[in-house]
């Protein structure tokens, strides 16, 4: 069982739907990321979380420390959203652990 | 402009030949790390430095060195390039540790023959 689960690994979504895309983890962490990796392969750090919520323009991430689980949620997704979406968990001395990362695809 | 940067982009090279893969950031940044990127496994740490002489083991660390002689240089070392080396490398960089998370790299793809 790998140390950080994402689900689903694929979602397809038309335009304008609510999408969530979950993360849990099985051990201790200091910060839980969010990145977005575009369909050209670069990354781009989306959130760091460490607690409760956060939100930069449609998109929303949250943690619940107790059940070790983190979710993102793009909201009226746009076919511009499309990219992988990858958690990552922050453990001691600063390794990083990477879900495997799910595949959107926003339709028209 | 803000920006880590990885050289080269493409490198194709051959077994046992020793290389180096290049990264450089321009933000002061104390935390910079390595990361490859296969089908089917995701991302995975390599090294990382949480400043200037220290540098620590990731997941991967095998058949790589590192070193972080300056602040803004963090170069990638295949002493002796494998087959299993071929991948798509990503460096980052992020202050203190990734509190405002990271700036990543544009990547190197990396095979080797």
């Amino acid at each position: 069982k790998n140390e950080v689960e994402q689900s689903p690994q694929n979602l397809t979504a038309q335009e304008g739907e609510f999408i969530t895309i979950n993360c849990s983890y099985s051990v201790g962490i200091s910060a839980l990321h969010w990145l977005q990796q575009h369909p050209g392969g670069g990354i781009v750090s989306l959130f760091m979380l460490s607690s409760g919520k956060k939100k930069h323009g449609r998109l929303i991430a949250t943690i619940n420390i107790q059940e070790k689980h983190s979710s993102l949620h793009i909201t009226a997704s746009h076919p511009r959203d499309s990219a992988v979406y990858i958690c990552a968990a922050r453990t001691s001395g600063s390794r990083l652990t990477f879900g495997e990362g799910t595949q959107l695809t926003v339709n028209p | 402009e803000a920006q880590v940067t990885q050289n080269p982009r493409y490198l194709i090279t051959v077994t046992g030949k020793k290389l180096t893969v290049t990264c450089s950031q321009n933000m002061n940044h104390e935390y910079m790390s390595w990361y490859r990127q296969d089908p089917g496994l995701g991302l995975r740490q390599i090294y990382y430095s949480m400043n200037v002489e220290v540098t620590d083991k990731g997941d991967v660390p095998e058949g790589y060195k590192v070193s972080r002689k300056e602040k803004r240089n963090f170069p990638l070392i295949l002493e002796s390039p494998s087959p299993n080396q071929t991948s798509l490398y990503f460096c980052a960089s992020g202050r203190d540790r990734g509190l405002d998370g990271y700036t990543f790299g544009s990547g190197t793809r990396l095979t080797v023959v």
